[in-house]
């Protein structure tokens, strides 16, 4: 079984300041991704990562893929309360023939005004 | 692009019943449909991967006489929970994919099943 350990689980923050969320595993992923997910709502994706040691940018957000694509990062730079949400990794692994998502246990964001 | 949605996004109902919830991708052909099930306070665990015009691949401990899948068009897929227990009361997500490599799944807004 694959897994994908996200860590902080829990994260409260003032506004203004920097946070890095980590995504693990010692599994090698085909590609990666990051979703943001809204109490009551479907988790809506926010970057792909394909390439080892790929690096995007949207915004604020920074998602790193790891060299050896086991891992993954999301900085998020002079948080803002808008920022607030559970935030999910997700890894694309190939199980069975099919293509499948793995995971983590995601991390919920509070950014204080 | 890419919108995906799912219907009803809210069930209450009582024990017995059997639901049914519909997922539609809107602007895109979705090869493949994905059934999650997420319980308060923890992450998204697939139920089942389906293909349209084929069986549903369901994971391991997932009942798939309880949980019938149809994917019967490439644009709609359902999930019926059979005779409903308060047990299987959670927040039911489908997702969906086309078929280029590294496409992402775009996930619907959930459905929230109260089994009363």
């Amino acid at each position: 079984t694959q897994l994908l350990e996200q860590s902080p689980q829990f994260l409260s923050i003032q506004e203004g300041e920097n946070l890095t969320v980590y995504c693990n595993s010692s599994s090698v992923f085909s590609s990666l991704q990051w979703y943001r997910q809204e109490p009551g709502e479907g988790p809506v994706l926010l970057v792909t990562v394909v390439t080892g040691g790929e690096v995007k940018k949207l915004k604020r957000l920074t998602f790193q893929f790891g060299d050896a694509r086991k891992d993954s990062s999301l900085h998020i730079t002079a948080a803002q309360p808008g920022d607030t949400g559970l935030y999910l990794c997700a890894g694309s692994t190939l199980q069975g023939g099919s293509e499948k998502l793995v995971f983590g246990k995601g991390t919920k964001l509070t950014v204080n005004p | 692009g890419a919108v995906v949605s799912q219907h009803p996004s809210w069930v209450i109902c009582k024990s017995g019943t059997s639901v049914k919830i519909e997922c539609r991708s809107l602007d895109f052909q979705a090869t493949t449909m994905f059934w999650y099930r997420q319980f308060p306070k923890q992450s998204l665990m697939l139920m089942a991967t389906s293909n349209e015009g084929s069986k549903a691949t369901y994971e391991q401990g997932v009942e798939k006489d309880k949980f019938l899948i149809n994917h019967a068009s490439l644009t709609l897929s359902t999930l019926t929970v059979t005779s409903a227990h308060p047990e299987d009361s959670s927040f039911y997500i489908c997702s969906a994919r086309g078929d280029r490599k590294n496409q992402p799944q775009h996930f619907g807004d959930g459905t929230r099943l109260s089994i009363l």
